[in-house]
């Protein structure tokens, strides 16, 4: 079974604070994902990736940077967090290869920022 | 318009209900669509794809209608586990890549 794993699953932060969310796959995924969920809003694109240190702004990538040094991890990082950054992150990975994209979620991070 | 919408609900039905959802799109470029279905506090996971042609897997049909621009997912002799959000999904016209997720459709099957 295909496993994503995030470092956290609830993360209080101060306003400002400099804020890291990890990201890892076992299943040798070539294209990771980081989206926000929010009431109302659905899941929106913050930013992806197809390879390592490859990256693709999403649909809502201000106020976030990712990093992706190994083709297991991909990390989203909060320069400055601010309060209209508190939200549910996903993270998912998918494989280039099959008939379709299937992508594969995390358990989520739900992040407050005070 | 958004690009992918969905009427949230919520729908609250019985057991052994049979209850229908619809999602509107904008993109006339995609030739095929995905339902994700999210049980509450947990991840997204596929629930089945839909190409023109439809699909169906037990209990679950999905339809497409490209003169229409709507996907639809039907549930019959609906179970208490099937209470969950689901999600239409636009790929976009790719095969891998960018998904575009609608709100959700968040249902309810009670005793």
């Amino acid at each position: 079974d295909v496993k994503v794993t995030q470092s956290s699953r609830y993360l209080v932060k101060r306003t400002g604070e400099k804020v890291f969310l990890e990201c890892v796959q076992d299943m040798d995924h070539e294209n990771m994902f980081w989206y926000r969920q929010d009431p109302g809003l659905g899941l929106r694109l913050i930013y992806f990736s197809y390879d390592v240190k490859m990256k693709e702004k999403g649909d809502i990538p201000e106020g976030y940077s990712v990093s992706r040094e190994k083709k297991e991890r991909f990390s989203l990082i909060l320069e400055s967090a601010s309060t209209n950054q508190t939200s549910m992150y996903l993270c998912a990975s998918e494989s280039v290869w099959g008939s379709y994209n299937e992508q594969f979620f995390g358990p989520g991070t739900r992040l407050t920022v005070l | 318009r958004k690009e992918v919408e969905q009427d949230p609900g919520p729908f609250n039905v019985p057991e052994g209900a049979t209850v229908a959802f619809n999602c509107t799109y904008s993109n006339s470029a995609s030739q095929s669509f995905f339902w994700y279905r999210q049980d509450c506090r947990k991840e997204p996971k596929l629930l089945m794809s839909v190409y023109s042609s439809g699909n169906e897997d037990g209990r679950f049909t999905a339809q497409l209608n490209r003169a229409s621009q709507y996907i639809s997912l039907l549930i019959r002799d609906s179970k208490l586990s099937d209470s969950a959000t689901y999600l239409c999904v636009d790929p976009g016209g790719t095969s891998y890549g960018k998904l575009t997720f609608g709100q959700g459709t968040i249902l309810t099957v009670h005793p």
